[in-house]
């Protein structure tokens, strides 16, 4: 069965303080793996899409990379307003249906 | 995602009333997607529409719920005699297509559901 799992669940930065974000994932022909970012009573804002392991994606201070098994988001010097939390998706082809399986998320907190 | 639209943004129904939630996805997208969000949790999949068509809804308990995407008009949600578990937050996201570049879904602001 498709999986994704995302790690941490809550990170605390300081502001300018990178670090990165992992998601793990089990799927069975992957079509298409995916970055949301979902900000308080807001629905999940897209970011990027990946589609093979060695893709990287950029915007801003984030960038996306992507193995056989992880993708990381990267947060570069992070600002306060990259606080939100951070969904990982992947989209198999799992018994021939395209639903996007979803992460719990990773909850960011940049302080000022 | 303001091209997504979904209504109502907050819903109120007593225990036994029927909720109906609206999705209109995005100009020329016509797969469709519903997902069911509790605080501090990740979003599980309902169902995948096309228009006309239910092509997965593994994820919708079997007792209740429903969903359509007529060919013209909006999709909906429908939850009959709801209760208090119903409470949630319901997302609508669509998508273009489902193979080669640029499948990702895109999402409206969701309807909040209070079952009182």
């Amino acid at each position: 069965e498709d999986q994704v799992t995302q790690s941490p669940e809550a990170l605390r930065l300081q502001e300018g303080e990178s670090s990165s974000l992992n998601c793990s994932y089990t799927v069975s022909g992957l079509r298409g793996l995916f970055w949301y970012r979902q900000d308080p009573g807001k629905g999940p804002e897209f970011l990027f899409t990946l589609y093979s392991a060695g893709e990287e994606k950029e915007k801003e201070r984030l960038k996306a990379t992507l193995t056989k098994k992880e993708s990381f988001l990267h947060i570069t010097a992070p600002k306060p307003e990259d606080s939100a939390t951070y969904l990982c998706a992947v989209q198999g082809e799992t018994s021939g249906t395209y639903k996007y399986i979803f992460g719990t998320g990773t909850r960011l907190k940049v302080l000022a | 995602n303001a091209d997504v639209m979904q209504n109502p943004r907050h819903l109120v129904r007593r225990r036994g009333q029927e909720a109906r939630l609206r999705c209109s996805p995005m100009k020329g997208h016509s797969h469709v997607y519903w997902y069911r969000q509790l605080p501090e949790e990740g979003l599980k999949f309902m169902v995948y529409l096309q228009k006309e068509n239910i092509i997965d809804e593994s994820g919708m308990p079997k007792e209740r719920f429903s969903a359509e995407f007529p060919k013209e008009g909006p999709s909906i949600l429908r939850i009959q005699q709801v209760v208090r578990g119903d409470s949630a937050a319901y997302f609508c996201a669509s998508s273009p297509r489902t193979g080669g570049a640029n499948t990702e879904a895109f999402f409206g602001q969701g309807t909040r559901l209070t079952v009182v």
